[in-house]
Parts: C-alpha cells; structure tokens; sequence
C-alpha cells in the first residue's frame, strides 16, 4: 500500500523560506509523478507543482514560478517542496499527492501526505 | 488557462436526499476531470478519475458523469459521513496543468 509521509509542522518569518517533505513507501517511486496542493485558511485547495522524479522535470502554477522549487531523491525516496520569500498568505497546511500512471504529468491524486501546517509570523 | 466553476458553492441536504454538484469549464476539457472530497483536518481523497470513473473502495452512492466542459457529481442518496467539501479538477497536458474548481461545501441538516 503506498504511503506519503510529510514533514513536520513549520513556523517560519517573512521573507524566509520553507521546505517541506514528502517520502513515499510501498511501491515504486520514481516513475509516478508527485505534486503539492495547498489550503490556506477558509480557501480552496490550490495546486502549486509537481514532479516526475524519473525524469526530474518539473511543472509550476504561474502563481508561484519564481518562487517554488520541487525536488526529489530518488535515493531517499522523498519529494521537496521549498517555497520563499514567505509571506502570511502562504500560512496553509501543504499536501504532497501522487498519481497511478506512471511517466507522466499529475493527472488524479490518488494518494495524499497527511498535510504539513506551515506558519508564517513575525 | 482553463477555468472552473462549481454549482452550488453550498448545499443542506437531508439525509437519503441525492445531491448534484455542477462543474463548467472554459475549454472544452474531453473527459479530464476528477473529483474530490475534502473533509475538515483530513487530507482530500480522490472519488472519480476521468469524469466518471469510481475509485475502487468509493461508495457506489457517488458517480460523475459529462465531457466537453460541463460535468455533474451525485451523490444518489446522502449520507450523514458525507459532509464535507467536494472539488472537480482538471488537467491538461500542453502544458501540464492541474486545477482544482472551488469547491462546494455539503452539510447535512
């Protein structure tokens, strides 16, 4: 059964980065792409990236270009999600989300990270 | 960009009542479309892929259906462990995107 695990919860400042992980188990890792979906309080679930760490090409919401970085290890197993120059309307619990179809762009997120909450204050 | 819009953005509903939600997109999207329920502190879970298709283990009470840019959720008979927020989501492929609409929020009366 595959499983996502994230990271802890994170308090960061303004103008700081956050990075944020996600390890996968059971199952193969590098062929099945991987993205980040996050809710900030009171919104709607928003797609930031995602990954296809076979291939390590990656693909980004034009909201964050610029901003978000998304990696993986395939010796590890784990994507990253870092994210900078923080504001507080990046407080949001974080997703990753992975697919069934391998070698391809996220099409369904068939399974989801437990979230990781991410904090910005002063 | 392909946008998403749902109907209703809310909805009570009584228990053993069916339930439809609407997604409209702005281009015509074939059949790529999912939908997704999203209850408070838990993370998202998937319910349909490609318009219509049930996840395996989903209540056979859910089901999608439409292509092009006009899609329905139903949930046939609700339930009281079906409140929640409920979210189609596209994507496309040239370039790849994947975009959720902004949900509707089920509550139970």
């Amino acid at each position: 059964q595959v499983q996502l695990v994230q990271s802890g919860a994170e308090v960061q400042k303004p103008g700081s980065s956050v990075k944020v992980s996600c390890r996968a188990s059971g199952g193969a890792f590098s062929p099945y792409p991987v993205g980040w979906v996050r809710q900030a309080p009171g919104q709607g679930l928003e797609w930031m990236g995602g990954i296809i760490p076979v291939f390590g090409t990656t693909n980004y919401a034009q909201k964050f270009q610029g901003r978000v970085t998304i990696t993986a290890d395939e010796s590890t197993n784990t994507v990253y999600l870092e994210l900078s120059s923080l504001t507080s309307e990046d407080t949001a619990i974080y997703y990753c989300a992975r697919d069934v179809v391998p070698r391809g762009p996220l099409a369904a997120a068939h399974y989801w990270g437990q979230g990781t909450l991410v904090t910005v204050s002063s | 960009d392909v946008q998403m819009t749902q109907s209703p953005s809310s909805l009570s509903a009584s228990v053993g009542d069916k339930v439809t939600i609407t997604c409209q997109t702005s281009h015509d999207i074939s059949n790529y479309l999912n939908w997704y329920q999203h209850k408070p502190g838990k993370a998202p879970e998937l319910l349909i892929s490609d318009a219509s298709n049930l996840k395996t283990g989903a209540p056979s009470r859910f089901s999608g259906s439409g292509s092009g840019t006009h899609f329905i959720f139903t949930i046939s008979s609700l339930q009281p462990e079906d409140i929640g927020t409920y979210y189609c989501q596209q994507y496309y492929n040239m370039p790849p995107m994947f975009t959720f609409g902004p949900g509707t929020k089920v509550e139970v009366k």
